[in-house]
């Protein structure tokens, strides 16, 4: 069975401090990690995938076999980086198993 | 390309009305899914669809029933509605696993 951990309801930082967003998971095989985040009354949309490793609004996210965690940051937040994040893992199969999310809350 | 759309955007149901949830992706992507979003639940999949043709139950299918019209809509309907599916249902599509999938705007639910 595949499963997503997201610790922290809620998030709450100062606009410029560093953010960090933990997931962790259970899975047996190789695992596709993703982060989504879904801006107030908005759809969801991908913010990152590990495979691409790529900085997207200047988050990151490394995912880590041995602790099975795939923890998103962002060294300086801005009052825009306000959402819920949903971490997510795609196995073998045609399912996407989603975190239950974290909402972050960014002030002035 | 309008991406990943869904019908109606917000709907109020009285309990034991039947509806459909309308979902069409042109992004000719061969699998679609049904997702209901609760606070502190995060998106929980419904029913989902690998091709047309085929449908799969996902971790919370019981209430509802799904049909795969074609590549491009994947319908979800309430046959007997109740209180405990006032929810926010998203439809996502995506090509083939493990690539990225892509989600609708979403429906409101009611139900009173």
């Amino acid at each position: 069975a595949q499963r997503v951990t997201q610790p922290e309801k809620l998030l709450s930082v100062f606009k410029g401090a560093p953010v960090e967003l933990k997931c962790n998971y259970s899975y047996s095989g190789s695992p596709e990690l993703f982060w989504y985040v879904q801006y107030s009354r908005q759809r969801l949309q991908l913010l990152l995938r590990h495979i691409s490793r790529e900085s997207i609004k200047g988050f990151t996210a490394d995912l880590n076999k041995g602790e099975t965690s795939f923890h998103l940051k962002k060294p300086f937040a801005q009052e825009e980086d306000s959402a819920m994040y949903y971490c997510a893992l795609s196995g073998n199969d045609y399912k996407l198993s989603f975190g239950a999310g974290t909402t972050v809350t960014v002030r002035a | 390309n309008a991406g990943v759309t869904q019908n109606p955007k917000f709907q109020v149901l009285k309990t034991g009305q039947s509806m459909t949830l309308q979902c069409a992706q042109d992004m000719n992507h061969n699998s679609m899914y049904w997702y209901r979003q609760d606070p502190g639940m995060g998106l929980r999949l419904i029913y989902y669809s690998a091709s047309e043709g085929t449908t799969d139950k996902g971790e919370v299918p019981n209430g509802y029933n799904v049909s795969r019209l074609n590549k491009r809509e994947f319908s979800l309907r309430l046959e007997s509605a109740a209180p405990s599916q006032t929810s926010v249902y998203f439809c996502a599509s995506r090509l083939d696993p493990p690539e990225t999938q892509y989600f609708g705007p979403g429906t409101r639910l009611l139900v009173l």
